[in-house]
């Protein structure tokens, strides 16, 4: 079966340290997005991509996070600097969309736990 | 805004018990409604869907209808294994935005044996 593979599985890092996180979307998917888990929170969407475009990340603070896509094989996700609150699980999920139909479906990668300290 | 509600967990069940866990929506126009499962330590996966008003996405023996009148997606099956103990996330999808998924809190469901 395709899948979306995310890195690293689990990372542990300092306050004020920069945390890059990878995501390798299914080939020939067209969206990717990026959500994060937390207990508190549940699941927020914090950016989306659509053939590599941004197309909203409003749901990203924007002083501390960036999402890029540098190609169509490559999701990014930056946190600089971290803080203790982005402490959570952090999904990458990519899908095949035209716009109009909203039953295609979303294939999650098995997430990024982070922890910041 | 486009929103969804679910029942509080956990929900805790013995074997072969009747599960049913309620979700309800609120959205413009005719959303896409879906149930992701997540078991420990792992992302979501999807487990059914729905696109249109009274169709009944079915898999593994669970069993969703959407009802437009009540705007509901309650997730039901008939008889639990301790292997469905996970996170059950129900979400909505609208025609314009590109697949983008709004969820609700979840819903953690334990089966004892």
């Amino acid at each position: 079966d395709a899948r979306v593979t995310q890195t690293p599985r689990h990372k542990v890092t300092e306050m004020g340290q920069e945390v890059t996180m990878r995501c390798q979307p299914i080939l020939g998917h067209n969206t990717v997005f990026w959500y994060r888990q937390t207990m508190m929170q549940g699941l927020e969407l914090l950016a989306y991509f659509r053939n590599r475009a941004p197309l909203d990340d409003s749901g990203m603070p924007k002083d501390r996070f960036s999402a890029e896509m540098p190609d169509a094989t490559l999701a990014t996700l930056k946190i600089q600097p971290s803080e203790p609150r982005d402490s959570a699980v952090y999904f990458c999920a990519s899908g095949l969309s035209t716009q109009g139909s909203g039953a295609n479906v979303l294939t999650f990668g098995a997430g990024s736990r982070l922890t910041v300290l | 805004g486009n929103s969804v509600t679910q029942m509080e967990g956990p929900v805790t069940l013995s074997e072969e018990a009747f599960l049913t866990i309620n979700c309800t929506y609120t959205a413009t126009g005719y959303p896409s409604l879906f149930w992701y499962v997540q078991y420990p330590g792992e992302g979501l996966q999807l487990l059914l869907k729905a696109t249109k008003a009274d169709d009944k996405g079915s898999n593994k023996g669970f069993e969703a209808t959407y009802r437009k009148e009540t705007t509901s997606f309650h997730l039901e099956k008939g008889s639990v294994q301790v292997s469905d103990s996970a996170v059950y996330f129900c979400a909505l999808s609208d025609r314009t935005g590109y697949n983008k998924l709004i969820f609700g809190a979840g819903t953690r469901l334990a089966v004892h044996p």
